[in-house]
């Protein structure tokens, strides 16, 4: 059975970067089939998609988010990141790591992290 | 951008009833590329539909989904009190990629 567990700190101050991890077992993370995705939920709202990351490292980043997303892997470890740069209030939110399906088939998110929440204050 | 509207937002019923929520996208969608996730309080979403129809593993067969184009359809033939939660529709192919619904919640009547 793959998990999925984020992990990281609760709070960040502004401008800070904020990083979080997350670690798969359960089986690896060196498949061409799936990719792995950050997402996130703001208190009481819908799910955003951020990007996802390959096991070779290819990346692919939602355009509609400004450029302060970075998603890296460590296949080693089977884990994979999220760094987030010069985070400010509006970047509150639950963040998920998901597995990710892509295929002519069909592609969706098929095991989450349980989330984590990161709220960012002063 | 395609953007998925869900219909209605809030579903009030009780158990035994069936439920019908909508998901309608503002362009085309491929049949494949739909999903659907349920989503309780406090917990991470959950795959329910792929490909617009197909089960995901370990999923109750009072799940059903159907549709395609613009249309889509995520029907619970009979709620179960498990079932009282919000549901996401999601699609995959254009820019930004991933987009999901706003979410249709049921709640109890």
């Amino acid at each position: 059975q793959v998990q999925l567990q984020e992990s990281g700190p609760g709070l960040v101050k502004p401008p800070q970067t904020l990083s979080l991890t997350c670690t798969v077992s359960g089986g690896s993370i060196s498949s061409g089939v799936y990719y792995l995705s950050w997402l996130r939920q703001h208190p009481g709202k819908g799910l955003e998609w951020i990007g996802y990351i390959s096991y070779s490292g290819s990346t692919y980043y939602n355009p509609s988010l400004k450029s302060r997303f970075t998603i890296s892997v460590d296949t080693s470890k089977n884990q994979f990141s999220l760094r987030l740069s010069s985070v400010t209030a509006a970047d509150t939110a639950v963040y998920y790591c998901a597995r990710t399906r892509i295929a002519v088939a069909s592609s969706y998110f098929d095991y989450w992290g349980q989330g984590t929440l990161v709220t960012v204050s002063s | 951008e395609i953007v998925l509207t869900q219909s209605p937002g809030t579903l009030s019923l009780s158990p035994g009833e069936r439920a019908t929520l909508s998901c309608r996208a503002s362009q085309s969608v491929s049949s494949s590329s739909l999903a659907w996730y349920q989503q309780k309080p406090g917990q991470a979403p959950r795959l329910l539909i792929y490909g617009s129809s197909t089960r995901a593993t370990g999923i109750p067969d009072r799940f059903s989904g159907s549709g395609s184009g613009t249309d889509f359809t995520l029907t619970i033939s009979r709620l179960e009190p498990e079932d009282f939660a919000v549901y996401y529709c999601q699609q995959y192919g254009s820019s930004p990629l991933f987009t999901f619904g706003p979410g249709t919640k049921v709640d109890i009547k």
